[in-house]
């Protein structure tokens, strides 16, 4: 059974860097799978942020690609996002996800994580 | 890159059915069938109902169907009932290589 769990702190402090990692179980990220972060922020739509394949290749949201970055540790089975300067716009629920390569299926998704920017 | 255009909210009574649309243009909806849509319950995360247009994953109800017609995509729900109620988003590969959520639809069954 594939599960995804995310991890990271709830609270960052504003121009401070947002950090959270997704445990993936029940599959290898080695798979030729994308993995994906998405968020939503309170009471709005979701927002797609970026992907990485297994091999290291990414792909970001033009408007955020300045400041993210995406990782994938296969030693350990998961995948990280790296958020940089945040502010308050960046508060929302994040997900990771996985999406099956040559496809738009994005069928496996963590529980999310409520990261609040705020001093 | 812009969202794609979903209308806020729709609405039905139980046992008939409903549409929603997603709007795009040439550069994502229109120029590939890589067209996916999300239910998702308040507080929870999403779920694949729809995905590549009109593939449904496994476990899914076949009231759930989807279609594209140029850069518009839809999803219809058939025999609705009141698990039905929940937000939709439609979502849809690029030509940068990324992907685009549209704004969401609030489903409501009256």
């Amino acid at each position: 059974q594939v599960q995804l769990q995310e991890s990271g702190p709830g609270l960052v402090k504003p121009s401070g860097t947002l950090s959270l990692t997704c445990a993936v179980s029940g599959i290898s990220v080695s798979n030729t799978n994308w993995w994906s972060w998405v968020r939503q922020p309170p009471g709005k739509g979701l927002e797609w942020i970026g992907e990485i394949f297994y091999s290291g290749s990414t792909n970001y949201n033009p408007s955020l690609k300045s400041r993210v970055t995406i990782s994938v540790d296969k030693s350990k089975n998961q995948f990280s996002l790296k958020l940089s300067s945040v502010t308050a716009a960046d508060t929302a629920v994040y997900y990771c996800a996985r999406r099956v390569g040559a496809t738009g299926r994005i069928d496996y998704w963590g529980q999310g994580t409520l990261v609040i920017v705020s001093s | 890159q812009s969202a794609l255009t979903q209308p806020a909210s729709v609405s039905g009574s139980p046992g008939q059915s409903i549409t929603i649309s997603c709007t795009g243009t040439s550069s994502d909806v229109g120029g590939y069938n890589y067209v996916s849509w999300y239910q998702q319950y308040p507080g929870k995360a999403p779920k694949l109902m729809i995905y590549d247009v009109s593939k449904r994953p496994s476990g899914v109800s076949n009231r759930f169907s989807g279609s594209k017609s140029g850069s518009t995509a839809s999803l219809t729900i058939s025999g609705l009932q009141a698990e039905d109620e929940a937000d939709y988003y439609c979502s849809s590969y690029t030509s940068i290589s990324t992907w685009v959520f549209g704004g969401g639809t609030k489903l409501t069954v009256l």
